[in-house]
């Protein structure tokens, strides 16, 4: 059973426009959400986070957004630039689970010039 | 250099040999992970380990083993290799405790099991 869920495999977007990535999860207990953005043959690197006790989280051009009572998050990239086509994971932990982070299947971003 | 590492980069073996992967990370981290990425599944944690000589089973452990026996070394080892173990496979490491968990994550190995 899937309980982070990218039902997204890829999404297109102009640049300069508005990327918006989406992830929803079934865990009630998960209290703290990542984003992940991989380039090909490399390693995810930790892009954002947020605590279940926000709702959104702001750093430069990327926003996540919480919506709890939906079980859904989201990432905005605003405004999209070429080099931001990756692939992006969401990611979930429980405070309980010894660290453990649950994965999103991903989504892969491609911003066009 | 400080950090994560794993070696090899890119691995081809046969069916039924025993493989290691090895990943070394230099921050003295707690926490350390092994995934595998797989089309349509995302990364998907094989074992961890919360210590030195402390590890549990992932989602996905049947085939696989580990150790830890230091804490900057985390080795893989798949024991009888078969062809849906090809994939590529993340070791991370983590320094904080279960909530805040950002992790960090090595390159990579690609490995294929002919």
């Amino acid at each position: 059973d899937q309980q982070v869920k990218q039902n997204s495999p890829s999404l297109s977007v102009q640049e300069g426009r508005i990327s918006i990535l989406n992830c929803d999860y079934t865990n009630s207990m998960f209290d703290y959400f990542l984003w992940y953005k991989k380039y090909p043959a490399e390693g995810p690197t930790f892009l954002i986070s947020i605590s279940s006790i926000k709702d959104k989280n702001e750093d430069g051009r990327f926003t996540v957004f919480l919506n709890k009572s939906a079980k859904h998050l989201s990432l905005h990239i605003v405004p999209s630039q070429p080099g931001d086509s990756a692939v992006y994971f969401c990611a979930a932990s429980a405070y309980n689970q010894g660290g453990k982070l649950i994965f999103g299947q991903g989504t892969e971003l491609s911003v066009k010039p | 250099d400080a950090g994560i590492t794993q070696s090899p980069r890119y691995k081809i073996t046969e069916t039924g040999r025993q493989v290691t992967l090895m990943c070394h990370q230099t921050w003295s981290h707690s926490y350390m992970f092994w995934y595998r990425q797989d089309l349509g599944h995302g990364l998907r944690l094989i074992y961890y380990s919360a210590a030195a000589d402390i590890t549990d089973k992932g989602e996905v452990p049947d085939g696989y083993v580990v150790s830890r026996s230091k804490t900057e070394n985390f080795p893989l080892t798949l024991e009888s290799a078969t062809r849906s173990q090809t994939s590529v496979y993340f070791c991370a490491s983590s320094g904080r405790l279960a909530g805040v968990n950002e992790q960090f994550f090595g390159p990579g190995t690609r490995l294929t099991v002919l």
